[in-house]
C-alpha cells in the first residue's frame, strides 16, 4: 500500500535559521498537503499542492512538490518562535480525498 | 467558516465499556468525513473513511466490530469504542471535507477526543 515518508523526525533550531523538512510517497500522488499541529492543538491546513514541479510560498514557508509528483519540501526561513510545533505531510491517490500521513516533523525553536 | 466540533473532548472510562465520539461540521456539508488515531508525539494513522448515507470503509488492521462508525447526516458522524479496552486510550480526531465548498481537497480537523480507559 501507498507509504508516505517525512524526515527528519525532529528539528531543533535556532531562532533565525532556516530549515527543511522532507516528505517521500512509494506511489505517485494526485496531490500532497501540508498540516501544522501546535503543541497540544490539532492538525490545521497549510497548502496544497497539485502539479508537478509546483512551488508554493507563504511568507518564510516555501513548498515544493516534486516532478515525479512522490516527493515533497517544506522550507522554514528565519525560524520564529512561532514556528515550533508538528509539520505534516499528506498525500493522496484517490478521488475521495483519503490521505496518508507522514510521521511528521517535530520543530522546537531555540531563542 | 469550515469549523469542526468534537465531542466529548476527553472521557475516562472502566475496561469494558462503550464510548460514543461526535463529530460535527458546524457551518458546512460533509458528505465525507474521516477518522483517526493519534499516539503520543505520533502521526496521524487513518481509521476509516465515512460517508453519509453508507458504510464506512476501515483501513486494514482496524476493527469495524470494535470501532462502530455511522454518518447519519450531512454534518455529523459518529465513532463508537466498542468495549473499550486499555489500549484503546488515545487521541481520536476527526477530519471532514467540503465537497462543496472551493477549498474542496482540504480537510477540516476537530479538536480531537482523549480518551482513556482505566
Amino acid at each position: 500500500g501507498q507509504q508516505v515518508m517525512q524526515i527528519p523526525q525532529y528539528q531543533h533550531v535556532q531562532e533565525g535559521e532556516d530549515f527543511t523538512t522532507y516528505c517521500n510517497s512509494s506511489t505517485t500522488l494526485s496531490n500532497i498537503q501540508w498540516y501544522k499541529q501546535r503543541p497540544g492543538g490539532h492538525p490545521v491546513f497549510l497548502i496544497q499542492l497539485v502539479k508537478s514541479g509546483e512551488v508554493k510560498k507563504q511568507k518564510r514557508l516555501t513548498f515544493q512538490f516534486g516532478e515525479a509528483k512522490k516527493n515533497s519540501s517544506l522550507h522554514i526561513t528565519a525560524t520564529q518562535t512561532t514556528d515550533v510545533g508538528i509539520y505534516f505531510c499528506a498525500g493522496s491517490t484517490d478521488s475521495w480525498g483519503k490521505l496518508q500521513f507522514g510521521a511528521g516533523t517535530q520543530v522546537v525553536v531555540t531563542p | 467558516g469550515a469549523v469542526v466540533s468534537q465531542h466529548p473532548s476527553r472521557v475516562i472510562c472502566k475496561s469494558g465499556t462503550s464510548v460514543k465520539i461526535e463529530c460535527r461540521s458546524l457551518d458546512f456539508q460533509a458528505t465525507t468525513m474521516f477518522w483517526y488515531r493519534q499516539f503520543p508525539k505520533k502521526s496521524l494513522m487513518l481509521m476509516a473513511t465515512s460517508n453519509e448515507g453508507s458504510k464506512a470503509t476501515y483501513e486494514q488492521g482496524v476493527e469495524k466490530d470494535k470501532f462502530l462508525i455511522n454518518h447519519a447526516s450531512l454534518t455529523l458522524s459518529t465513532l463508537t469504542v466498542t468495549s473499550a479496552h486499555p489500549e484503546d486510550s488515545s487521541f481520536y480526531i476527526c477530519s471532514a471535507r467540503d465537497r462543496g465548498g472551493r477549498r474542496y481537497n482540504e480537510q477540516f480537523f476537530g479538536p480531537g477526543t482523549r480518551l482513556t480507559v482505566l
